[in-house]
């Protein structure tokens, strides 16, 4: 089983709709997780941390459920500049700086 | 502020040749890591470097030989690269602060091919 799962996708999403991704990770001890965004042919950039009590950044909503072992994205009002891939990212403990990706999730926005 | 510098930016090679990938941050940043990204397979580390001085294996290490040259650098070096290295290289560097925003900064890659 993969440290990290997502759906790879691709999601093709009209314009102004919303969407949700899910991701599920495997070592219950995990301690940190993230989301990055990845545009095609670019370098992964942190989008948000994910906290257990859920984050919102503007249309973002990041949720954590360390009980079922998920992570979730949520976006609202979507535009086309979020056309990405979204990497689903794990920290596995405080000693390590090491983190996990899934392999993401495709994103387009329609016009 | 370049944040995190790579090169090559592209590379061909031919089987059995070798190579070295350079990385440089001027973050001050303690540890450092070199991933490759294959399609389907996510990122994947192959070394990291906890603090100047120190390396250790990633996930797929066979094949790879890393320096941590000092603070700022850290190389990879590929002895006798093999179609199977094709794909591309991110270098990373991190610092782990309590109560901030942590994440990686990513160079802008180095797609290598191995013919």
């Amino acid at each position: 089983r993969k440290e990290v799962e997502q759906d790879p996708g691709p999601f093709n999403v009209p314009e102004g709709a919303t969407v949700a991704f899910n991701c599920t990770y495997s070592n219950s001890a995990s301690q940190s997780f993230f989301w990055y965004r990845q545009d095609c042919r670019k370098e992964p950039k942190l989008l948000m941390s994910v906290y257990s009590s859920g984050n919102e950044d503007g249309r973002f909503t990041a949720q954590l459920n360390r009980a079922s072992q998920y992570i979730s994205l949520l976006i609202r009002d979507s535009k086309l500049s979020d056309s990405a891939t979204y990497l689903c990212v794990v920290k596995l403990d405080f000693g390590n700086e090491k983190l996990t990706f899934g392999t993401g999730t495709r994103l387009t926005i329609i016009p | 502020n370049a944040g995190v510098t790579q090169t090559p930016k592209f590379q061909v090679l031919k089987t059995g040749q070798s190579m070295t990938l350079q990385c440089a941050q001027d973050m001050n940043h303690n540890s450092m890591y070199w991933y490759r990204q294959d399609p389907g397979m996510g990122l994947r580390l192959i070394y990291y470097s906890a603090s100047e001085g120190t390396t250790d294996k990633g996930e797929v290490p066979n094949g790879y030989n890393v320096s941590r040259l000092n603070k700022r650098e850290f190389s990879l070096r590929l002895e006798s690269a093999a179609p199977s290295q094709t794909s591309v290289y991110f270098c990373a560097s991190s610092e782990w602060r309590a109560g901030g925003n942590y994440g990686y900064t990513f160079g802008s890659g180095t797609r290598l091919t191995v013919v």
